[in-house]
Formats: structure tokens, C-alpha cells, sequence
């Protein structure tokens, strides 16, 4: 079975300050990791994956995220946050061993993270 | 990426009552989805639409209340069936390609009230 946790319900970051939002995941084979982020009425928008190989990812916005696979790992983070990053963060996880014609993907509970000015 | 349309974008129904929810993609993909999120919740996969056969249904969901059509591999659609004040949820389509690790792309969701 695969699993992902976001321990954070919230996370509170000062403008131009870093921001990290916090992922861990379980899987039984290799993972396929997955940032999505979620702004009011709208749906999910693509941010980052990991699949192999570096283990620092960049996606849109400026936002990176580090692989860790001894912690088990998937933190996004940012630089300097910015008040329209503000939004629902959701990591996701896919078990490599599941074959590309499965989709078990499975999402993290979400974190909402609020910029203050 | 794909552009996923989704209609409604929202709607209040009586309970008792049907909602179709309708997903266009801009270009044929291979395969599409059905999400439901509950208010405050995570996403919760409702089923794995299949062009010109029965959609797969994950655990707790039933065709007779969700009924799904994929005739084509650009158009899926939902159906939210005799509906209840606990259906109140963002219904959302998703599709990806085939390929080993891709990424999955969300329509913009139908936000759904059952009075």
C-alpha cells in the first residue's frame, strides 16, 4: 500500500522569507512524487515531480523540491514567498511498482499555506 | 499539458435529483479520471474512465451512483445520481498519458451544493 503525509495542516511564512511545506511518503517500490497546488474555486495545477535522477526538482513559480530517500522525503520549498503563493498544497504519491497503466495515485490531505505581507 | 474543460463549474441541486458533470480535453489522452473532494478534504479517486468499455470503480463507489461515459478519448462525463446533501463536494476530472511516471492535469472542478 502507498501512503503520503503532509504533517501540516498550516503554514504560516512572512513575505520574502523561505517556505517549506513538508512530505513524506510510503511506497513499496521506487515512488513518483507529485506537488500540486490549489487556488480558490479553481482546480489542481501541476507544480514538480520526481521520478529518477537528481534529487532536487524545479517546478513552476520558482518553487524546488528536495528527494530524500532515506527520510522518506518530498519537501517543497521556495526562496522568498511571495503573498500570491498563497494557496492549498497537495503532495501525491505513485508507487513505481504499479505499472504505468495503474494511476494509483494518492494525495496528502493538503497544506494550506497563507503569505503575509 | 492538456486543457481540460470541465462544465458545469458549478450548480445547486435538489436532492433526489441527477447532475452530469461533462470533461473535454484538447487532445486524446489516454487516460482520464473522476475525482471527488469533500469539503476541507483531500482528493478521493471515484473511477478509472474507459474508452468504449465500464468504468473501474475504487473501493466505496458503485456505477449506479456514478455512473461515467468515455466514448471518445477526449470526452468523459459523470453522473452525480439521486443525489443527497452528502454528495455537496468539488467533483473534478483528471486525465494523463500512458507514459511511465507523467504527471497527471486537472479540469477547474464542478463545485456541487444538494439542498
Amino acid at each position: 500500500a502507498q501512503s503520503v503525509a503532509q504533517p501540516e495542516d498550516q503554514v504560516n511564512v512572512a513575505e520574502g522569507n523561505p517556505l517549506t511545506v513538508k512530505c513524506t511518503y510510503s511506497v513499496s517500490g521506487n515512488p513518483y512524487l507529485f506537488w500540486y497546488v490549489q487556488y480558490p474555486n479553481r482546480g489542481l495545477q501541476f507544480l514538480l515531480k520526481y521520478i529518477t535522477g537528481d534529487n532536487l526538482v524545479k517546478g513552476s513559480y520558482g518553487f524546488e523540491a528536495e528527494f530524500n530517500k532515506s527520510q522518506t522525503s518530498f519537501h517543497l520549498k521556495k526562496p522568498s514567498a511571495l503573498v500570491s503563493d498563497s494557496a492549498l498544497y497537495f503532495c501525491a504519491v505513485r508507487d513505481s511498482l504499479s505499472g504505468a497503466g495503474s494511476y494509483q495515485l494518492t494525495f496528502g490531505k493538503g497544506t494550506k499555506l497563507s503569505v503575509i505581507p | 499539458s492538456a486543457v481540460i474543460s470541465q462544465k458545469p463549474s458549478r450548480d445547486i441541486c435538489q436532492r433526489g435529483t441527477s447532475l452530469t458533470i461533462q470533461c473535454q480535453v484538447d487532445s486524446q489522452v489516454t487516460m482520464m479520471f473522476w475525482y471527488r473532494q469533500q469539503p476541507g478534504q483531500s482528493l478521493t479517486l471515484i473511477a478509472t474512465a474507459n474508452q468504449g468499455s465500464e468504468a473501474t470503480y475504487e473501493s466505496g463507489f458503485v456505477i449506479d451512483k456514478f455512473p461515467i461515459s468515455r466514448p471518445n478519448l477526449t470526452f468523459s462525463t459523470l453522473t452525480v445520481s439521486n443525489m443527497s446533501p452528502e454528495d455537496s463536494s468539488i467533483y473534478l476530472c483528471s486525465v494523463r498519458t500512458g507514459a511511465e511516471g507523467a504527471e497527471a492535469f486537472f479540469g477547474q472542478g464542478t463545485r456541487l451544493t444538494v439542498v
